[in-house]
């Protein structure tokens, strides 16, 4: 059973469209992290959100963190070819860090 | 941040015969963890492993089959033990920096193939 469900679990787009992409738990957690991951690399940290209903930025993307803690979501605006790969996101529960199912997006010029 | 070395970088496998992973950090980390991933899909944790006690598994893993070695504070190895096809995966070790706010850094992963 997966801690950490990820929607959708795949999403082929055009250039320029926008996405978001979805992480839900029935559990609250401290903190959550977003990672992306391309083909025959290990999987790189994006942004970890610690506080209820926080949302930061990084460029072309915005990660929300739900009120209850609960959930996230990632949104790429503009999406760019070089946004392809696999989203993962991931929470830490007693030192360990468990990931979502993963969405893997394509985008395509 | 945390520069991780794994070998081999891929490997194909007799069915029954054993294969260990060998998980390089250039500093020194007190946890690290290793990730089953079939390719395209999500990460499994296995177990994690602190230096100077024995790995804890997770569920559906066993120290039998996934026997885990951590001499010291910068090296680690997973041995997938009787392999089978179903063990074809690929493997990935990964250390906490807790420098960077909990950031996990990853090593390339070890693609095996069990024929």
């Amino acid at each position: 059973t997966q801690l950490l469900e990820q929607s959708p679990q795949f999403l082929s787009i055009q250039e320029g469209e926008n996405l978001t992409v979805y992480c839900n738990s029935s559990s609250v957690f401290s903190s959550l992290q977003w990672y992306r991951q391309e083909p025959g690399e290990g999987p790189v940290l994006l942004v970890t959100v610690v506080t209820g209903g926080e949302v930061k930025k990084l460029k072309r993307l915005t990660f929300q963190f739900g009120d209850a803690r609960k959930d996230s979501s990632l949104h790429i605006t503009a999406a760019q070819p070089g946004d392809t790969g696999l989203y993962l996101c991931a929470m830490s529960n007693f030192n360990k860090f468990y990931f979502g199912s993963g969405t893997k997006l394509n985008v395509k010029p | 941040s945390a520069v991780i070395s794994q070998k081999p970088s891929r490997d194909i496998c007799q069915r029954g015969t054993s294969l260990t992973i060998q998980c390089q950090v250039d500093s020194q980390v007190t946890m690290m963890f290793w990730y089953r991933q079939q390719p395209g899909q999500s990460l499994t944790l296995i177990a994690t492993a602190n230096q100077g006690s024995e790995a804890t598994y997770e569920s559906g893993f066993v120290i039998d089959k996934f026997p885990i070695s951590r001499p010291n504070l910068t090296f680690s190895t997973l041995t997938v033990s009787n392999m089978s096809p179903e063990d074809s995966s690929i493997y990935l070790c990964s250390v906490e920096d807790r420098d960077s706010g909990g950031e996990l850094f990853f090593g390339e992963g070890s693609r095996l193939t069990v024929l």
